[in-house]
């Protein structure tokens, strides 16, 4: 069965503190995704990467960053937590190309609270 | 830029009930659409899709029509049951990248 696995479904941290979301797939997926869902805004785009060591800004980039070491590891980095980060984190992989049909593979989604 | 309108929720309707989900999109070109759904506790989930005008695309009794000239793809269910009660998110492929409209969520009675 095919999976996005995201490492922590409830993270409680400090304000300043350095947050570290990590995600893994297993269908050797070029795209990998990293989202947060808001009440009333829906999802909204962090970073995306479409190959090892490659990334681009999404559409919220601020306050943020990601990893990418390995093709099935996307890592999102949150430098200094701010109570505005309180959030659910989706991260979603996809293939790319000729093979890339729109559809996204999401994880169960990452809760983070931020005091 | 790229951007999808859906309806605001929430939505709740008795077992049965006729679903309707409204939701327009604005782009350039023709992007392929989509409705994923989230059942509670869980990741989002394909729905369907369509890929080019006059599609439907259907799943699980729900379907969505491609109407270029009027910028939707509305979702719709004929009957819903409990097991629907979710939250509903329409989006569209632009370039190389998903956007996502806010979700509605539906709630069925028994």
């Amino acid at each position: 069965d095919v999976k996005v696995t995201q490492s922590s479904r409830y993270l409680v941290k400090r304000t300043g503190e350095k947050v570290f979301l990590e995600c893994v797939q297993d269908m050797d997926h070029e795209n990998m995704f990293w989202y947060r869902q808001d009440p009333g805004l829906g999802l909204r785009l962090i970073y995306f990467s479409y190959d090892v060591k490659m990334k681009e800004k999404g559409d919220i980039p601020e306050g943020y960053s990601v990893s990418r070491e390995k093709k099935e590891r996307f890592s999102l980095i949150l430098e200094s937590a701010s109570t505005n980060q309180t959030s659910m984190y989706l991260c979603a992989s996809s293939r790319s190309g000729a093979s890339n049909t729109g559809e996204l593979f999401f994880g169960e989604g990452s809760r983070l609270t931020v005091l | 830029g790229d951007s999808v309108t859906q309806m605001e929720g929430p939505v709740t309707l008795s077992e049965e009930a006729f679903l309707t989900i409204n939701c327009t999109y604005t782009a350039t070109g023709y992007p392929s659409l989509f409705w994923y759904v989230q059942y509670p506790g869980e990741g989002l989930q394909l729905l369907l899709k369509a890929t080019k005008a006059d599609d439907k695309g259907s799943n699980k009794g729900f379907e969505a029509t491609y109407r270029k000239e009027t910028t939707s793809f509305h979702l719709e269910k004929g009957s819903v049951q409990v097991s629907d009660s979710a939250v509903y998110f329409c989006a569209l492929l632009g370039d190389y990248k998903l956007s996502f409209g806010a979700g509605t969520t539906v709630t069925v009675r028994a």
